[in-house]
C-alpha cells in the first residue's frame, strides 16, 4: 500500500511550547490530508481537513487558533500545536487522501505528551 | 449525519477458528466502506474497502468482509485467526452522496485477542 510518514513519532515538551508535526505521502500526491486525534482506548476524533493550497477546515470544537495547519505542498501537512498544555497530550494521526481509489492511508502516529 | 457502531469492545477467538468482528453504518446515501487495523502505539493500516459491486471484499492478511445492504452491515471476518491477528479494528464509513465532506466517520473500535 501507499505509504505516509509522519514524524516525530514521540515528543515530549513543557507548557506554553509549540510542537509541530509533520505528515508526508512518500509515493503519491495528497490534494487532501486528515488531521486526527486519538484518546486512550478510544476512536479517532477528527479534527480538521488539510486542503493543499488552501485554509484547512476544521470540526467543530476545534481551535483553529490552537492547531493550525499548513497544507503548502501536495505531499506534505503539518499541525503545529501552539502554546500546548497539558490537557493536549494526545495520540495525533494524520491521514492522506489518495487520488486514486478513495482511500486513506495513515501515519505512524504522534504521541505527545506536555508536561 | 453518518455513523458507525461496533457493538463489541472486545472479541475473543482461539487461534484456528474464524473471527467476526461486527459493523454496522448509517448514512443518508450509499455508503464506501472500510476495515482499518491498529497495532499498538501505531496509526491505522488499511485492510479492505468497499466501494461498488460484490458485496464480499477481500482483503489483507486473509481478511474479508461482506457488505450488507438490508441490514447495513460490513463484518469482518478471517476464516482462520492467528495469534498475531490481536489487534484494534476500526470500521469507517463515508456517505458517497456527500461529496463536500471525504473524511471518514470511525466507529469506537473492536480490540481482537487471538488466543494460542
Amino acid at each position: 500500500g501507499a505509504v505516509v510518514s509522519q514524524h516525530p513519532s514521540r515528543v515530549i515538551c513543557k507548557s506554553g511550547t509549540s510542537v509541530k508535526i509533520e505528515c508526508r505521502s512518500l509515493d503519491f500526491q495528497a490534494t487532501t490530508m486528515f488531521w486526527y486525534r486519538q484518546f486512550p482506548k478510544k476512536s479517532l476524533m477528527l479534527m480538521a481537513t488539510s486542503n493543499e493550497g488552501s485554509k484547512a477546515t476544521y470540526e467543530q470544537g476545534v481551535e483553529k487558533d490552537k492547531f493550525l495547519i499548513n497544507h503548502a505542498s501536495l505531499t506534505l501537512s503539518t499541525l503545529t500545536v501552539t502554546s500546548a498544555h497539558p490537557e493536549d497530550s494526545s495520540f495525533y494521526i494524520c491521514s492522506a487522501l489518495h487520488p486514486q481509489g478513495s482511500i486513506q492511508y495513515f501515519g505512524a502516529g504522534t504521541r505527545l505528551s506536555v508536561l | 449525519a453518518q455513523s458507525v457502531a461496533q457493538p463489541e469492545d472486545q472479541v475473543n477467538v482461539a487461534e484456528g477458528n474464524p473471527l467476526t468482528v461486527k459493523c454496522t453504518y448509517s448514512v443518508s446515501g450509499n455508503p464506501y466502506l472500510f476495515w482499518y487495523v491498529q497495532y499498538p502505539n501505531r496509526g491505522l493500516q488499511f485492510l479492505l474497502k468497499y466501494i461498488t459491486g460484490d458485496n464480499l471484499v477481500k482483503g489483507s492478511y486473509g481478511f474479508e468482509a461482506e457488505f450488507n445492504k438490508s441490514q447495513t452491515s460490513f463484518h469482518l471476518k478471517k476464516p482462520s485467526a492467528l495469534v498475531s491477528d490481536s489487534a484494534l479494528y476500526f470500521c469507517a464509513v463515508r456517505d458517497r452522496a456527500d461529496t463536500g465532506r471525504r473524511a471518514l466517520t470511525f466507529g469506537s473500535g473492536t480490540r481482537l485477542q487471538v488466543q494460542p
